[in-house]
């Protein structure tokens, strides 16, 4: 069975740009998770979409945006980018939102 | 706020030596708790966790978590690791209701020697 898939893997961009990462949950999953996770921490929540509704937000600017489709695959958009914004980009996936998340391998985002 | 502390954040031992990792949380209401691990250059994947019931949990590859309420604590233990156990080791706690989001240690970095 095909796990969380992220694309693209890795992503060079520079200051000011936009950068849109996306994810394909589980089969059959219909909450999807971001986090964003520095280098030397923990994962720290960006969002949480369940049935195509945003249903938490974590401690993130309004740069940074996020949406849900009908197939239940995401979008996370990072607008106007900061050096401060590299990072590994994680999307986790569950069958509803209190289960259990399982993560995909991430998008390494670069920003010059 | 919720958090989650790891206290050790650099472990080194010796194949067959035996392994506990601490972590604790604070939040007052009812959680559900995770231990996640990450292989080097693999993504993060699901040793173990606890919902209810039992608060000794058991999970993959012989590892196996104790929930202490009183304490806050959900510490991994393993009674001998291996040198493929060399990996970072994270713990995680969501709350049992509301957004259900998952707030995650700094986590451990676990070194075996072979």
């Amino acid at each position: 069975d095909a796990g969380v898939t992220q694309s693209p893997t890795h992503l060079i961009k520079t200051r000011g740009q936009h950068v849109t990462l996306r994810c394909s949950p589980i089969s059959g999953h219909k909450s999807v998770s971001w986090y964003q996770q520095v280098l030397g921490q923990g994962p720290q929540f960006i969002f949480q979409y369940y049935e195509k509704e945003e249903r938490g937000r974590g401690n993130f600017p309004d740069r940074f945006s996020a949406r849900q489709f009908p197939n239940y695959s995401s979008e996370l958009n990072v607008n106007a980018l900061l050096l401060g914004d590299s990072a590994l980009y994680l999307c986790a996936s569950s069958f509803s939102q209190q289960e259990t998340q399982y993560f995909g391998p991430g998008t390494r985002l670069l920003v010059l | 706020a919720q958090s989650v502390s790891q206290h050790n954040h650099h472990v080194i031992l010796s194949e067959a030596a035996s392994l506990e990792l601490g972590c604790n949380y604070s939040y007052g209401g009812t959680v559900n708790l995770f231990w996640y691990v990450q292989y080097p250059g693999q993504h993060l994947q699901l040793l173990l966790k606890y919902f209810s019931g039992d608060p000794l949990v058991k999970g993959i590859k012989g590892f196996e978590a104790e929930f202490i309420k009183s304490k806050f604590s959900f510490n991994l233990r393993k009674p001998s690791v291996q040198w493929s156990d060399t990996a970072e080791y994270f713990c995680a706690v969501n709350e049992a209701w509301g957004t259900y989001k998952y707030i995650f240690g700094t986590g451990t970095r676990l070194k075996v020697l072979a």
